[in-house]
């Protein structure tokens, strides 16, 4: 069955100290990997795309890695307005679905 | 900027009620979905439909569910007899095209509370 599985669950953060956030997949020929911010009772918003081992994307203070088994998200020096959802979609071959993650709750404290 | 607008934002309704959720898509977008959100839950596909068809459908899309886009530039999701489950944010997105494969636009929901 294909999976995706978001760490950890929810990440707390002093503004200014980085880390990063895991999405580990178990599909069967994936197409796409995504990431997408989710604020409280909003829609998820599109961040990143990634198609292939070893690709990067950067946007501020955030950047997505990808490898053949997983994902990172990795937020530099963040600030309390990061503070969000953090969701992961994979796309596989043959499909226009996406199968999201659970997703990491991050907060970021002033 | 463009938007995917959705409405009513929070509907509250009797098991065994039909609901029509309602969504306007981006104007120039031609592929558009529903996914659904449990509370606490990972955000699901529902549906997806693409030159005024169904594309694709997941389990939980059964003969209640139905998808119509009636004047070109609404899109609805109809629930015909809504159950204590159906309870969830029900999302609408839509993409331009294929080639942006998982860049979707996503409304800000419809909050379904089934009774």
């Amino acid at each position: 069955e294909d999976q995706v599985t978001q760490s950890p669950e929810a990440l707390r953060l002093q503004e200014g100290e980085s880390s990063s956030l895991n999405c580990s997949y178990t599909v069967s020929g994936l197409r796409g990997l995504f990431w997408y911010r989710q604020d409280p009772g909003k829609g998820p918003e599109f961040l990143f795309t990634l198609y292939s081992a070893g690709e990067e994307k950067e946007k501020e203070r955030l950047k997505a890695t990808l490898t053949k088994k997983e994902s990172f998200l990795h937020i530099t020096a963040p600030k309390p307005e990061d503070s969000a959802t953090y969701l992961c979609a994979v796309q596989l071959y043959n499909t226009d679905k996406l199968i999201f993650g659970t997703g990491t709750r991050l907060q970021v404290f002033p | 900027e463009p938007e995917v607008t959705q409405t009513p934002s929070h509907q509250v309704t009797q098991m065994g009620q039909e609901v029509i959720l309602r969504c306007v898509p981006i104007s120039n977008h031609l592929y558009f979905y529903w996914y659904r959100q449990i509370l606490g839950q990972k955000v699901e596909f529902l549906v997806s439909f693409y030159n005024n068809e169904i594309s694709e459908k997941s389990e939980i899309f059964d003969d209640q569910f139905s998808v119509e886009r009636p004047d070109g530039s609404n899109f609805t999701l109809k629930i015909r007899s809504t159950k204590l489950e159906d309870s969830a944010m029900y999302f609408c997105a839509s993409k331009l095209d294929s080639r942006n494969t998982g860049e979707l636009f996503f409304g800000e929901g419809s909050r379904l509370t089934v009774l």
